[in-house]
């Protein structure tokens, strides 16, 4: 089945630390990846879809200088949480989808998730 | 705008018990409804999807769907709860190509021994 990929699993770091999540699909092209937080208790919030070649749309509230995303290939996208504070803390998911002709409303696949803690 | 609805915040069953953990949709035009599971610290995944065809789905781990037209609504079922199936789940609607999906506010489910 389609594999998503993503690194670190965990990081703690100093405030105003940049940290960069990678999210790669192993085992299928995503011209697409989506960049979610998730609160705790609570459901997930679209920050950001992620378009392979082309600047990232964010979602409103969302900081584009914050939450720096690249899409360099096919199979990963990265999300860099630049000069990171506390309230950054939270968890990140990435997800991907096959796209192609005849593949339309594939599920999206996630990866494991990213708990990124600030100092 | 399509929107889902996951009316219960928490679900309790007793192990070996039939579960339902509802959704309700809203959409113009025809749905595509999916389901996920996410355990702790963990991503989401996929159970599940409606796309056409029968109403009644079934995906992994012994969980079904019933996707009732008329009631709007699809469902989340298994006929014997396991406590292993304790966790967060999350119905969502839409998406195809660049589209995300949207999720409901996920419902938590705890199977108790």
């Amino acid at each position: 089945g389609a594999v998503v990929s993503q690194h670190p699993s965990r990081v703690i770091c100093k405030s105003g630390t940049s940290v960069k999540i990678e999210c790669r699909s192993l085992d299928f092209q995503a011209t697409t990846m989506f960049w979610y937080r998730q609160f705790p208790k609570q459901s997930l919030m679209l920050m950001a879809t992620s378009n392979e070649g082309s600047k990232a749309t964010y979602e409103q509230g969302v900081e584009k200088d914050k939450f720096l995303i690249n899409h360099a290939s096919l199979t990963l996208s990265t999300l860099t949480v630049t000069s990171a504070h506390p309230e950054d803390s939270s968890f990140y998911i990435c997800s991907a989808r096959s796209t192609g002709a005849g593949l339309s409303h594939q599920p999206q696949h996630f990866g494991d998730g990213t708990r990124l803690s600030i100092l | 705008a399509q929107s889902v609805a996951q009316p219960e915040d928490q679900v309790n069953v007793a192990e070996g018990n039939p579960l339902t953990v509802k959704c309700t949709y809203s959409v113009s035009g025809n749905p595509y409804l999916f389901w996920y599971v996410q355990y702790p610290n963990r991503g989401l995944q996929f159970l599940l999807k409606y796309i056409t065809g029968d109403n009644l789905v079934k995906g992994s781990y012994g969980f079904e769907a019933e996707f009732n037209k008329s009631q709007t609504s699809f469902h989340l079922k298994k006929p014997s709860a396991l406590v292993s199936d304790s966790a967060l789940y999350f119905c969502a609607v839409g998406g195809s190509g660049n589209t995300p999906l949207v999720f409901g506010k996920g419902t938590r489910l705890s199977v108790i021994a």
